[in-house]
């Protein structure tokens, strides 16, 4: 299995919901990532996990949550988000982190409404 | 801070030319080099990557990258462009020390056919 998985594929949500996103993958890699794209735009960097550990968050507000529960998965929690949070939410994962080419998810469409 | 600059915004070539995106970064220390691709509707891809050793690396596709430490630049080359290859290019640093990646603008590649 090669592949990063992001459910779901696509999400609208109101200001006011909570809502979850998932990524998963099998290839037995210790790094995961979140990154945020926008149309026409690179992916911005927004949290780092080595080990099931945070190490890097890049100052993301306080409205994204990651989690990861164990070494294949990766959640992003989202609470009371605004219209400009709208974007493609990518996961990626490496065998280690930093030094390694990343494998990335199909990624999921967040619309904020 | 570290940067990666790609020159070329918008690239449009018939197919059979040859290709040849730039890809400047900055940063004084040790970093690793990435080219993903992202065809239209799909998730991004790893193409090739440096790490260390010959400075000209293959990737699939019959794409290839020279980096050239004088000039920190990395650029992707082929030598004969498809319409398959039609794309955005995206060109990404890694800083060995802190483990961040940074990703340049991109490059939107369209080949007529």
């Amino acid at each position: 299995d090669t592949e990063v998985t992001q459910t779901p594929k696509h999400l609208v949500m109101g200001m006011t919901n909570k809502k979850s996103l998932k990524c998963e993958q099998h290839m037995g890699h210790r790094a995961m990532y979140w990154y945020k794209q926008k149309a026409k735009k690179p992916p911005e960097l927004m949290f780092v996990y080595s080990y099931e550990k945070l190490s890097i968050n890049e100052s993301v507000p306080s409205r994204f949550s990651p989690e990861c529960p164990n070494s294949s998965l990766l959640n992003l929690h989202l609470h009371a988000l605004q219209p400009e949070d709208s974007a493609l939410y990518l996961c990626a994962s490496s065998q280690e982190w930093g030094n390694y080419g990343y494998t990335f998810g199909s990624g999921t469409r967040l619309t904020v409404v | 801070a570290q940067s990666v600059s790609q020159h070329n915004h918008h690239v449009i070539l018939s197919e059979a030319a040859s290709l040849e995106l730039g890809c400047n970064y900055s940063y004084g220390g040790t970093v690793n080099l990435f080219w993903y691709v992202q065809y239209p509707g799909q998730h991004l891809q790893l193409l090739l990557k440096y790490f260390s050793g010959d400075p000209l690396v293959k990737g699939i596709k019959g794409f290839e990258a020279e980096f050239i430490k004088s000039k920190f630049s990395f650029n992707l080359r082929k030598p004969s462009v498809q319409w398959s290859d039609t794309a955005e290019y995206f060109c990404a640093v890694i800083n060995t020390n802190a483990g961040k990646s940074t990703f340049g603008d991109g490059t939107t590649l369209t080949v007529k056919p």
